[in-house]
């Protein structure tokens, strides 16, 4: 069952923050963020793991609730770059497959 | 290091054909997956591999076959394409399983059945 996402789409200035939040139904064993802009391919951001590991970029900050099975994802002093769509990927600890399951993704538009 | 690489970019099938997506990545990467995203629904997981001659199916497989000759192709295969079979189609490799690893996505193919 994927991962729900919100909010869906957001617009904002340079220089102003944001936060993409990712829950799900099921026990998370980890939540990867990955952004795409259009026409390209996901790009890695960050992998948080239950109990409290972490690992991705230097700039990016994120936070993994294991209890509530959400995570978000912090966006501070935004820049034009950061403009595309956010997915975030989900691992269940129930076993199945051997792979993330993706949200349907937050459309972030940076105005300057 | 070329990455991941996947070929052909475009691709346009009438509806019956089959045809062959190729995937290959020179990092040395054990685990590889394909991802197909249709617009609003995210990626979706067809196949994965944990390693040479090991493959396993993922969240959509019908309709794709894949295989894992070596560590560094692994192509999927379109056996009787449809027209919902359009899509743009993602290969991924990393070092290890995704739990703690990374995944390098490589360009796409957009796939259009008629």
């Amino acid at each position: 069952q994927q991962p729900v996402q919100s909010p869906q789409a957001v617009i904002l200035r340079e220089g102003e923050d944001a936060v993409i939040n990712c829950s799900s139904s099921k026990a998370l064993y980890s939540v990867h963020w990955y952004r795409q802009k259009h026409g390209e391919a996901p790009v890695f951001l960050m992998i948080l793991l239950k109990g409290g590991e972490q690992k991705g970029h230097d700039k990016i900050s994120a936070s993994f609730n294991e209890k509530k099975q959400q995570s978000s994802l912090y966006l501070t002093a935004s820049q034009l770059s950061y403009s595309g769509t956010y997915f975030c990927g989900t691992e269940d600890s129930g076993g199945g497959a051997d792979g993330l399951t993706f949200g349907k993704g937050t459309h972030l538009i940076i105005q300057p | 290091n070329a990455g991941v690489t996947q070929t052909p970019k475009f691709q346009v099938l009438k509806t019956g054909q089959s045809m062959t997506l190729q995937c290959a990545q020179d990092m040395n990467h054990e685990y590889m997956s394909w991802y197909r995203q249709d617009p609003g629904m995210g990626l979706r997981l067809i196949h994965y591999s944990v390693g040479a001659g090991i493959t396993d199916q993922g969240e959509v497989p019908n309709g794709y076959n894949v295989s894992r000759s070596t560590t560094e192709d692994f192509p999927l295969r379109l056996l009787s394409a449809a027209p919902s079979q359009t899509s743009v189609y993602f290969c991924a490799s990393s070092l290890g399983r995704p739990s703690y690893n990374e995944q390098f996505f490589g360009p796409g193919t957009r796939l259009t059945v008629l």
